[in-house]
């Protein structure tokens, strides 16, 4: 079993749909979740970081973390077609290793 | 906000020649830096870790003679193909984490692109 597991999609949304984006994990010591922006040929860009459970917001971005699921998400409310891109969600127990998903390419049509 | 420079973008070489990638971070120090490769449509996949002044750990699999990283400061790493050959060709990306941060956020530069020849 995989450490972290993402659908890669894709998927392709209508401009101005909700997008949820979601990762799995199976080592419950994971405390560091983060959410990368891909765009292609370029390197990722940290778009969201939390630490523990909870969810934080950012613009139109919401993160949730759901440790009793081992389960995270990634919402983008109200996506543009500049939200077209790949997105990976990673994992860090101490900070010194991080576990990656295999990244969802996400297209939004204008 | 934390900002990682990869140098060059992209480079094109002849096969047996070596190229050199350089990783900054521009506004912070970075203890550890980490090295992926990442192919079409597929995840990062990691290389190697690079520590300021001790040797790199690399992953099972990767050649350290064939993937010489130095991390000589607390601002820089390289990464050295040595000997590139045609399979060698992909997309070559750093990241940094912020000296002393509890934090756990990882930054990444901008990729570089090689193509062997």
């Amino acid at each position: 079993q995989k450490e972290v597991e993402q659908d890669p999609g894709p998927l392709s949304v209508p401009e101005g749909a909700i997008v949820s984006l979601n990762c799995t994990y199976s080592n419950s010591a994971f405390q560091y979740f983060m959410w990368y922006r891909q765009y292609s040929r370029k390197g990722p860009e940290l778009l969201m970081y939390t630490y523990s459970s909870g969810n934080k917001e950012d613009g139109r971005f919401t993160a949730q973390v759901d440790k009793s699921s081992k389960y995270i998400s990634l919402f983008i409310r109200d996506s543009q077609p500049s939200d077209s891109a790949t997105y990976l969600c990673a994992m860090s127990t101490t900070g010194n290793q991080f576990y990656f998903g295999t990244g969802t390419s996400l297209t939004v049509i204008p | 906000g934390a900002v990682v420079s990869q140098h060059p973008s992209w480079v094109i070489c002849k096969s047996g020649t070596s190229v050199k990638i350089e990783c900054r971070s521009l506004d912070f120090q970075a203890t550890t830096m980490f090295w992926y490769r990442q192919f079409p449509k597929q995840s990062l996949m990691l290389m190697a870790t690079s520590n300021e002044g001790s040797k790199a750990t690399y992953e099972q699999g990767v050649e350290k003679d064939k993937f010489l990283i130095n991390h000589a400061s607390l601002t820089l790493s390289t990464l050295t193909v040595t000997s590139a050959h045609p399979e060698d060709s992909s997309f070559y990306i750093c990241s940094a984490r912020v000296r002393w941060s509890t934090s756990g956020e990882l930054f990444f530069g901008e990729g570089s692109r090689l193509t062997v020849l």
